[in-house]
């Protein structure tokens, strides 16, 4: 079944507002990715998070992830239009070399 | 220039024909992989070739084939096309050599089976 689940499966927002994104998911991990997809276009690399961080930042990126509740949150703050995109987490399960398990994704959509 | 390359970017074709999928990336990575995604955005990965040597291999059909001449190349060849096959293929590459490290995706081949 599939790894991770996220949380909206969709958001709106305004420029300027920030969005939260969450993640959940089953078994132990390595570590936790979060990318970008913009529409009809591949996937690009976020941010990683690794089983023994709890926090990251990268830019207007804020990750969070807590191993003991199996979940992520990727937080885009002062968001702009450009942000639009779907967002997916990926988790790197203990034991399965590199494999990405993907979410099933968040459609973000910012608007003027 | 382009880290990882897949050709054709779209491929429409009739059911029962065999199609490629070529990959190629620059990045000197060792380990490259292909996924699936579905009408509904939803990834899976179906291949994993590290140094030219399977290591992933999900539930795929057996119509299903890669083929990996060099560390730097991963073309999917698929049999016998079904409706079922229509979907996004992404190639992709990473370090495996490296852990904790982030995958490089190609820009993904739209198949149309009708």
């Amino acid at each position: 079944s599939q790894q991770g689940e996220e949380d909206p499966q969709a958001l709106s927002i305004q420029e300027g507002e920030n969005a939260t994104m969450n993640c959940s998911y089953k078994t132990s991990i390595n570590n936790l990715q979060w990318y970008r997809q913009n529409s009809g276009r591949g996937l690009v690399h976020l941010i990683l998070i690794r089983s023994n961080e709890r926090e990251k930042h990268s830019g207007r990126l804020r990750v969070t992830l807590d191993t003991s509740k199996k979940s992520s949150s990727l937080l885009i703050t002062a968001s702009r239009a450009a942000d639009t995109a779907s967002y997916f987490c990926a988790t790197v399960v203990t034991g399965t070399a590199s494999k990405l398990t993907f979410g099933t994704g968040t459609r973000l959509q910012v608007t003027l | 220039d382009t880290a990882v390359s897949q050709t054709p970017k779209y491929l429409v074709t009739q059911m029962g024909n065999d199609k490629s999928i070529k990959c190629e990336q620059n990045l000197g990575h060792d380990t490259m992989y292909w996924y699936k995604q579905d009408s509904k955005k939803f990834l899976k990965i179906m291949f994993s070739y590290n140094n030219k040597e399977l290591i992933i291999n999900e539930t795929v059909p057996n119509r299903f084939s890669p083929k990996s001449p060099d560390k730097a190349h991963l073309n999917l060849h698929i049999n016998s096309l079904e409706l079922g096959d229509s979907a996004v293929y992404f190639c992709a590459s990473s370090q495996e050599s490296r852990s904790n490290t982030e995958a490089f995706f190609g820009q993904g081949t739209r198949l149309t089976v009708v």
